[in-house]
């Protein structure tokens, strides 16, 4: 079974350019989640999509930050325009759907690691 | 105050020792209780789940307090591959929002 994938792996942008992080989670897994690490402290959660709904996107910075999945498949994460604040590395995430009261384990990618200058 | 907050060590830990970390949590309603370990510039993986009567798993033992809000890691007879960072996960509710601790960094040195 293929894993999470992220691309691009690595990506380098000026300040006020624009950024998009594509994410492929495992086929067949409903929910998939966006996380950010900032050099030097934990990770965040950004948003959660069950399909291509946005089930959570509490944890969205501001509005220059957008997340889609149309399809329910792969989703993307747009940064327009970026600002020094946001490099960091971008983790998606996938899971197998919930049933109620359940949990089933999220599966990582292995992020992009995304600088502005 | 943080909502998960782990010690960032690093632990500097000879091969073949025990080693221990804490993890404490804020929101007394969390339901569910993680250990991820993350390699350097790779992404977490789930090392184990941790229920409330404690759970083993090989050498990796994880117990939960409820009443003091900590869970921890127990590493028993340390192997260099145990190197890595470990991090505490927390689900405070229903929506499974993983919140993440800052991560304890493991160094086994032989």
């Amino acid at each position: 079974e293929a894993g999470v994938t992220q691309f691009p792996s690595h990506s380098v942008i000026e300040k006020g350019q624009t950024v998009t992080l594509r994410c492929d989670p495992i086929s067949g897994h409903d929910n998939l989640y966006w996380y950010r690490r900032v050099m030097g402290k934990e990770i965040k959660f950004l948003l959660h999509f069950v399909k291509e709904s946005k089930q959570d996107e509490s944890g969205m910075p501001n509005n220059r930050f957008l997340a889609e999945r149309t399809g329910g498949t792969y989703s993307t994460l747009k940064v327009q325009p970026a600002e020094l604040e946001d490099s960091g590395v971008y983790f998606c995430a996938s899971s197998r759907p919930t049933l109620a009261g359940g949990y089933n384990e999220q599966f990582f990618g292995p992020g992009t690691r995304l600088t502005v200058l | 105050r943080k909502e998960v907050e782990q010690d960032p060590g690093p632990f500097n830990v000879p091969e073949g020792a025990t080693v221990a970390f804490n993890c404490t949590y804020s929101n007394s309603a969390s339901q569910s209780f993680f250990w991820y370990r993350q390699d350097c510039r790779k992404e977490p993986k789930l090392l184990m789940s941790v229920y409330s009567s404690g759970n083993e798993d090989g050498r990796f033992t994880a117990q939960l307090n409820r009443a003091s809000q900590y869970i921890s890691l127990l590493i028993r007879d340390s192997k260099l591959s145990d190197s890595a960072t470990y991090l505490c996960v927390v689900i405070p509710n229903s929506n499974y929002q993983l919140i993440w601790g800052a991560g304890t960094k493991l160094i086994i040195k032989p």
